[in-house]
């Protein structure tokens, strides 16, 4: 399935890299989302994206920094990460700004993820 | 209090054989219910939305009990490859933002 694309699969970087995660949805949706999926935990929001606009963003540390530059595009910059940061950063998209409830519009597709590793 | 809460298992059964797995939830506004399946090393998808009036798709059957606010997903003739991490998601309305458990993991034994 190609319906949203993540780039690169794996990324390794030391500590004073800057390095940029990029997103794509070819589905059409109206929101993005970025999320991190460390071992043992589950899956935390860190931003979402609706109508190109932040709508979330859940107590971030500011290395990492997203921008959306229109509806099908999402990118993740990240700057002096720490090995803490190190986990599986998670794209996905959805039909769904929010604003009401429809269950349909709610199920999230996600990318194949970017393996990250801070030295 | 954690918003969603499951078993991290691991479940390991037979084939043919049939597992249940639970999940609660914390927050009573909480709307919209859907079981996430993930694979090692790939990414969650979709496996069922769950509705008030219980649903089934094949061998899954998925249900939710407002009062006690849990979710259940029931796999019946278990097969090698529904062997996975079953990820338990809940949604408040008007909110973009799903909440997701640490996730079950089922192994399907030959």
């Amino acid at each position: 399935e190609t319906g949203v694309t993540q780039t690169p699969r794996h990324l390794v970087m030391g500590m004073t890299n800057k390095k940029s995660l990029k997103c794509e949805q070819h589905l059409g949706h109206n929101a993005m989302y970025w999320y991190k999926q460390s071992a043992k935990k589950p899956l935390e929001l860190m931003f979402v994206y609706s109508l190109e606009e932040r709508v979330e963003n859940n107590s971030v540390p500011s290395r990492f920094s997203p921008e959306c530059p229109n509806s099908s595009h999402l990118f993740l910059h990240l700057h002096t990460l720490q090995p803490e940061d190190s986990a599986l950063y998670l794209c996905a998209s959805s039909q769904d700004t929010g604003r009401g409830w429809s269950a349909t519009n709610e199920k999230l597709f996600f990318g194949s993820g970017t393996q990250l590793s801070v030295l | 209090r954690k918003e969603v809460e499951q078993d991290p298992g691991p479940f390991n059964v037979p084939e043919g054989a049939t597992v249940a797995f639970n999940c609660t939830y914390s927050n009573s506004a909480s709307q919209s219910f859907f079981w996430y399946r993930q694979d090692c090393r790939k990414e969650p998808k979709l496996l069922m939305s769950v509705y008030s009036s219980g649903n089934e798709d094949g061998r899954f059957t998925a249900q939710l009990n407002r009062a006690s606010q849990y979710i259940s997903l029931l796999i019946r003739d278990s097969k090698l490859s529904d062997s996975a991490t079953y990820l338990c998601v809940v949604k408040k309305a008007g909110a973009n933002n799903l909440f997701f458990g640490t996730g079950t993991r089922l192994t399907v034994i030959p």
